[in-house]
């Protein structure tokens, strides 16, 4: 059974990078047929996707946030990681990582996607 | 981008009530959409995929309908453990998957 689990410093000072790092347990991170995911709420708030990585290392990332943002995967340690560069207040949130998961329908029709398992998230907190 | 806006942003409800949740998305986007629920404290769970597919291990009372741009989840007979957070998310074609801002749903 698939965990993870995120890890980092709770508190990030304004204009500086925040990191973190979601560990993958009880399989590989670089699975076919999965992404891995950063999602993102503030205090609050609703839902907010980050971006994604896929088992080759290719990223997505949103609109709002690609000039910032950084998704990288260490398959050595089984673990992926999120950077975000020039935070602010916005930035803080609870952060969570999540696997998509890939689910073939049939022929011709495109796939269902879906965030089948995340973990418990860790809170970062924006402040000098 | 697709945006997804889910209607009523709270509601109050009773154990054994029958509730329906709805989300309605910007354009068409078949049955590529997923239901998540959330407790205080706690990371979203996957509820629905693909509009009506049932993840493994939820309860038969949660049930998902809808294509093109409008969705339903609704639960049978609400129990004391359903009082959470209730978020759609759309999967069509490709990133952004843009949630909704999600549902809230009360005991009353």
């Amino acid at each position: 059974q698939v965990q993870l689990e995120e890890s980092g410093p709770g508190l990030v000072k304004p204009s500086q990078t925040l990191s973190l790092t979601c560990t993958v347990s009880g399989g590989p991170v670089d699975t076919d047929n999965y992404f891995l995911n950063w999602v993102r709420q503030p205090a609050g708030q609703g839902l907010e996707w980050i971006g994604r990585i896929d088992a080759s290392g290719k990223t997505t990332y949103t609109p709002s946030l690609k000039s910032r943002v950084t998704i990288s995967l260490d398959t050595s340690r089984n673990q992926f990681s999120l950077k975000i560069n020039s935070v602010s207040a916005a930035d803080a949130a609870v952060y969570y990582c999540a696997r998509e998961r890939i689910h073939e329908i049939m022929t011709g029709y495109l796939p269902y996607h879906a965030l089948d398992v995340w973990g418990q998230g860790t809170t970062v907190t924006v402040s000098s | 981008d697709i945006q997804m806006t889910q209607s009523p942003p709270s509601l109050s409800a009773s154990v054994g009530d029958r509730v329906t949740l709805t989300c309605r998305a910007s354009r068409s986007i078949s049955n590529y959409v997923n239901w998540y629920q959330q407790k205080p404290g706690q990371a979203p769970k996957l509820l629905m995929y693909g509009a009506s597919n049932l993840e493994k291990g939820v309860p038969s009372r949660f049930s998902g309908g809808g294509s093109g741009t409008d969705f339903t989840l609704t639960i049978s007979s609400l129990q004391p453990e359903d009082f959470a957070t209730y978020y759609c998310r759309h999967t069509y074609i490709a990133p952004p998957f843009t949630f909704g801002q999600g549902t809230k749903l009360e005991i009353k």
